[in-house]
């Protein structure tokens, strides 16, 4: 159980244009979904918390207009990289809590966008 | 006073040796330390867990031992295995901020055959 899936699992895009970019809990349902960003060889970097049905609360320095987060259900939300840049290719990783008040997160596989 | 610190950077072990990997806190209101392994290309996954009211906690190859008086948690893998390759994240969170996570900076595991 628990189980996490991201879409696309790779993309690539040209300069200016936009990306969507899907979770969903597959056999369970997430009050909370975070989104994450990595580069190569660093850490996990959160970039915004999700609640389904509320807006977004994004972290310091994380630019709320470039990073459009939807969080329509229990089961699904979405990151749009808007106008996008080479600056913004990196790793990105979801993750999503029980309902019920458990601790535990559960990460998505990751999807790896490159802009050119 | 969220900073998780996490050492050593790398750090290599021969096939059944035992891999130590450390962490050190400053916010005492964290209650909740899990581990985290991670594979190239992948998303991290959940190891081992641990909550503050017990000092160890073992599943299989995997041990957290946890000193509250110290802020400090490690992870202890026995039996270290090529498999076991990869890099390892601790984290930290407080129940009531939402069980946001607080990330080390990783290790880099490699156990040579």
């Amino acid at each position: 159980g628990a189980v996490v899936s991201q879409h696309p699992s790779w993309v690539i895009c040209k300069s200016g244009t936009s990306v969507k970019i899907e979770c969903r809990s597959l056999d369970f349902q997430a009050t909370t979904m975070f989104w994450y960003r990595q580069f190569p060889k660093q850490s996990l970097m959160l970039m915004a918390t999700s609640n389904e049905g509320s807006k977004a609360t994004y972290e310091q320095g994380v630019e709320k207009d470039k990073f459009l987060i939807n969080h329509a259900s229990l089961t699904l939300s979405t990151l749009t990289v808007t106008s996008a840049h080479p600056e913004d290719s990196s790793f990105y990783i979801c993750s999503a809590g029980r309902i019920a008040g458990s601790y535990e997160q559960y990460f998505g596989p990751g999807t790896r966008l490159t802009v050119t | 006073q969220q900073q998780v610190k996490q050492s050593p950077q790398s750090l290599i072990v021969q096939k059944g040796g035992i891999s130590i990997i450390n962490c050190a806190y400053e916010n005492t209101a964290f209650d909740y330390f899990p581990w985290y392994q991670q594979f190239p290309g992948k998303g991290p996954a959940l190891l081992i867990a641990i909550r503050p009211d017990v000092s160890e906690k073992k599943e299989g190859r995997f041990t957290i031992s946890f000193n509250k008086s110290a802020k400090q948690f490690s992870l202890h893998i026995m039996d270290s295995q090529p498999g076991d390759s990869a890099t390892y994240f601790c984290a930290a969170s407080i129940e009531t901020s939402g069980s946001r996570l607080t990330f080390g900076e990783g290790t880099q595991l490699t156990v040579n055959p």
